[in-house]
């Protein structure tokens, strides 16, 4: 089963806006980490963040963590049609699983 | 530095056979972890290896196992072939600890079971 669930599954935005992906999840977390995949492709380590940071950034990505309501969120700014992919968060919930679980993901597509 | 390889890219296989993936890591890393991605179930963890030894593990049965040599590539193999086990198998690479470390992962092997 899986830990994270993104929301929403699908997103489409034309090129310049803002796009916000959600994650939500079910039991306390070490750490979450988003990643994004290009279609039938690798993954690609976006950022990471730790259950006592609340937001983090990385050039045009704003992540927050709200571990009380077990959620985080992913804000690109600014989209570019290069940032078309899935988006999965995955969390490390600590303990002797040490795995990560990864969520369903979202699918965005920015039209140029 | 060269990335993380997956060969073969494609594989198609019947019911029944077995195969073998190969995963060679980032120069210098010594985690390797594998997973399986399908449309249905998403992305779920297979396993990892640490220095030749499996570290962790994910609820899979035992057709599907690994291997890490000295020079910490890895192999899965997935015996008794079932048609559900086709699929996206990604094999990622990290330091030490995957969990709190970057992963880097491969451009993934395409397994088909027909």
């Amino acid at each position: 089963s899986q830990q994270g669930e993104e929301d929403p599954q699908a997103l489409s935005i034309q090129e310049g806006e803002n796009a916000t992906m959600n994650c939500s999840y079910k039991t306390s977390i070490n750490n979450l980490q988003w990643y994004r995949q290009n279609s039938g492709r690798g993954l690609v380590h976006l950022i990471l963040i730790r259950s006592n940071e609340r937001e983090k950034h990385s050039g045009r990505l704003r992540v927050t963590l709200d571990t009380s309501k077990k959620s985080s969120s992913l804000l690109i700014t600014a989209s570019r049609a290069a940032d078309t992919a899935s988006y999965f968060c995955a969390t490390y919930p600590g303990g002797s699983a040490r795995q990560l679980t990864f969520g369903s993901g979202t699918q965005l597509t920015v039209l140029p | 530095k060269a990335g993380v390889t997956q060969t073969p890219r494609y594989l198609i296989k019947t019911r029944g056979q077995q195969v073998t993936l190969s995963c060679s890591p980032i120069s210098g890393h010594r985690s390797v972890s594998w997973y399986q991605q399908t449309p249905g179930q998403g992305l779920q963890f297979l396993f990892e290896y640490f220095s030749e030894t499996q570290r962790n593990k994910g609820n899979f049965p035992g057709r599907f196992s690994g291997r890490q040599f000295s020079n910490s590539r890895s192999e899965m193999n997935v015996s008794t072939l079932e048609l559900g086990d086709s699929a996206l198998y990604l094999c990622a690479s990290s330091l030490s600890d995957p969990t709190w470390n970057e992963q880097f992962f491969g451009p993934g092997t395409r397994l088909t079971v027909l």
